[in-house]
């Protein structure tokens, strides 16, 4: 059963530490998204990805994030340094080009 | 700009009832409409999408919606709603690239 992988499934942090989430998108998929989901924000599209090249990252905060994938397997996206107003649910998604978007679980990340 | 409605936050039904979720879209072109739920916890599991062709769409778990172009919206329902259904729906329009844009969700409670 191909899924979408995130690791960790929850992250508590302090401010100022660097924290780096991953994502296994499924096998296949050339997309790759990186989604934030607040209270406040709703879900929000930070970056994303196709055939491993950045296509769009204007969702996200640059100064402090990065998006990369180093492989066709792995995407990462890495916050140095956090902030409490991070803290967040951090949604990886995966799909081919014009087709449908498939979610990992995950990431709950809370910076104190 | 696109964009996705959800005006009911929060929802509460009896189990057995019936239920209509509203999404309304601003899309210049014909929209890929999608609904998708959220348990608690959990990731986002799409319920159905509409590209083309039929108004009235099927989707898992028993949902259907109906895109109306005139209306401009993409309504989900269930003839009779299980207390498993209980979670959070989102409601997305597709953007070019395979983007989603989300609605800001509506929370269904089921009352027993």
């Amino acid at each position: 059963d191909a899924r979408v992988t995130q690791t960790p499934r929850h992250k508590v942090t302090e401010m100022g530490q660097e924290v780096t989430m991953r994502c296994q998108p499924i096998l296949g998929h050339n997309t790759v998204f990186w989604y934030r989901q607040t209270m406040m924000q709703g879900l929000e599209l930070l970056a994303y990805f196709r055939n491993r090249a950045p296509l769009d990252d204007s969702g996200m905060p640059k100064d402090r994030f990065s998006a990369e994938m180093p492989d066709a397997t792995l995407a990462t996206l890495k916050i140095q340094p956090s902030e409490p107003r991070d803290s967040a649910v951090y949604f990886c998604a995966s799909g081919l080009e014009g087709g449908l978007s498939y979610f990992g679980a995950g990431t709950r990340l809370s910076v104190l | 700009a696109q964009s996705v409605t959800q005006p009911d936050i929060h929802i509460t039904v009896s189990e057995g009832a019936s239920l209509e979720l509203r999404c309304n879209y601003s899309y210049g072109a014909t929209p890929y409409l999608f609904w998708y739920v959220q348990s608690p916890g959990q990731g986002l599991q799409l319920l159905l999408k509409y590209f083309s062709g039929d108004t009235l769409v099927q989707g898992i778990k028993g949902f259907e919606a109906e895109f109306k172009r005139s209306q401009s919206s993409f309504n989900l329902r269930k003839p009779s709603v299980h207390w498993s259904d209980a979670a959070e729906y989102f409601c997305a329009v597709y953007r070019e690239g395979g983007k989603l844009i989300f609605g800001q969700g509506t929370e269904l409670s089921v009352k027993p």
